[in-house]
């Protein structure tokens, strides 16, 4: 089983659509989690970080369920510029030290959902 | 502010040859990741660095893969020879760091290997 899994799509829908993705992790330990937003030949950029008691920016929503192992995007009356693929982040339970100093923990990225807002 | 900046943007090469990869992360960043994305995958990581220390190599390919960030600075990543599967894109990030810091990516060097 992979450590980040996403459903692929592609998710096709009309502009004003409400759209929701799921990933699922493996480790249990994970404590960070993000979603990021990549467009077609560009870079991953970050959209929003995952909070336990989940968080709002606008018309996104993400969710965290850590008994099921699955964070989620919501994304509400969806805009053309909203087509994209969406990467989920998980940090992968490898902590990093550097001489007994505490750097942080990996990262890992699921393949990405990728979506298309249609007009 | 300047973001993460890599060159080439592009490279076309012939199986077996030699090619060399550059980023100069966000001045201040500290941490410094190279990445692999195929087409319709998520980027995977190569290498990360803390300053200039490499603290995760495990998925680099180490017989043919090289890195290095000597400065702590900016980073070369190197393939010598490259083969046909190597074909993708290579993106460079960098962070100040912690659990919750966010990675800022640069513009990617495309690979084409023939």
């Amino acid at each position: 089983r992979k450590e980040v899994e996403q459903d692929p799509g592609p998710f096709n829908v009309p502009e004003g659509a409400t759209v929701a993705f799921n990933c699922t992790y493996s480790n249990s330990a994970s404590q960070s989690f993000f979603w990021y937003r990549q467009d077609c030949r560009k870079e991953p950029k970050l959209l929003m970080s995952v909070y336990s008691s989940g968080n709002e920016d606008g018309r996104f929503t993400a969710q965290l369920n850590r008994a099921s192992q699955y964070i989620s995007l919501l994304i509400r009356d969806s805009k053309l510029s909203d087509s994209a693929t969406y990467l989920c982040v998980v940090n992968g339970g490898v902590t990093y030290r550097v001489r007994g100093f505490r750097y942080g923990q990996n990262f890992v990225f699921g393949p990405g959902t990728r979506l298309s807002v249609l007009p | 502010e300047a973001g993460v900046v890599q060159s080439p943007r592009y490279k076309i090469i012939e199986k077996k040859q030699p090619v060399a990869f550059w980023c100069n992360p966000i001045s201040g960043h500290n941490t410094l990741y190279w990445y692999l994305q195929n087409l319709g995958q998520g980027p995977e990581l190569l290498i990360r660095y803390e300053n200039e220390e490499a603290v995760d190599d495990s998925q680099l390919p180490k017989d043919r893969f090289s890195a290095e960030r000597l400065k702590g600075v900016d980073s070369t990543l190197k393939i010598q020879p490259a083969e046909l599967g190597d074909s993708a894109v290579y993106l460079c990030a960098s962070s100040s760091g912690g659990d919750q810091e966010t990675q800022y990516f640069g513009p990617g060097t495309r690979l084409l290997v023939l």
